[in-house]
């Protein structure tokens, strides 16, 4: 089966715009979640679905920063009014359940660059 | 909160072992993860413990202390190919339902 796949790939946007990044998970993963890698670095935990609800937003870094999941599927995330701080890869993942969050499966990120 | 520390950066030979550490602090502790990530690519999954031991895929193992608050990361007959950075990450019972990683280390492989 297909893996975790994101779109786009690459987005370069002036600052102030707003950008959208998509993620559809592996078929039958309930739980879904989203990171931000800057060069060099670890991973920054963003945000995490259950299904099509997210009980744990703590690591989304400001208010103009906001993702949907629906259907239980596909998630968006959301930047509005990007800044260049905003510029780094932003991964998804997705995990059988809350049971299985030691295993997850990554896409292959989209890189943003705010200019 | 939660905080893992990794050696930033590791040399080693083809055909040597390598072993990369990994302590944590936690509020709780459900078990320690090991993904591989090679430069331009996702992470992937390597391994899991949750409980004390040795757990050993092939010519990676993982070996967590819990403890010590410790775990490492073991590769054996080392190739090129396992030139990337590695993450442990833990999921800890104060954290809620997420994993938090360390900042990897990267490990070279040369001939």
């Amino acid at each position: 089966g297909a893996g975790v796949s994101q779109s786009p790939s690459n987005k370069v946007t002036e600052k102030g715009k707003d950008v959208e990044l998509r993620c559809d998970p592996i078929s039958g993963h309930t739980a879904l979640y989203w990171y931000r890698q800057s060069l060099g670095q670890g991973l920054e935990f963003l945000i995490y679905f259950q299904g099509n609800s997210a009980p744990d937003k703590s690591g989304l870094p400001s208010d103009r920063f906001s993702a949907e999941r629906t259907g239980g599927s596909v998630s968006t995330l959301t930047i509005q009014r990007t800044q260049q701080e905003d510029s780094a890869v932003y991964l998804c993942a997705s995990s059988l359940g809350n049971a299985r969050l030691y295993e997850q499966y990554f896409g292959p990120g989209t890189r943003l660059t705010v200019t | 909160g939660q905080s893992l520390e990794q050696p930033s950066e590791v040399t080693a030979v083809e055909g040597a072992i390598v072993q990369i550490n990994c302590t944590y602090q936690t509020s709780g502790f459900y078990g320690l993860s090991w993904y591989q990530q090679h430069d331009g690519g996702a992470p992937t999954f390597l391994s899991y413990n949750a409980l004390d031991g040795l757990e050993e895929t092939g010519r990676f193992s993982s070996f967590l202390s819990r403890s010590d608050s410790y775990g490492y990361l073991l590769l054996q007959e080392l190739q090129m190919k396992d030139s990337a950075s590695y993450f442990c990450a833990v999921r800890d019972t104060g954290g809620g339902n997420k994993l938090t990683f360390g900042t990897g280390t990267q490990l070279k492989v040369e001939l």
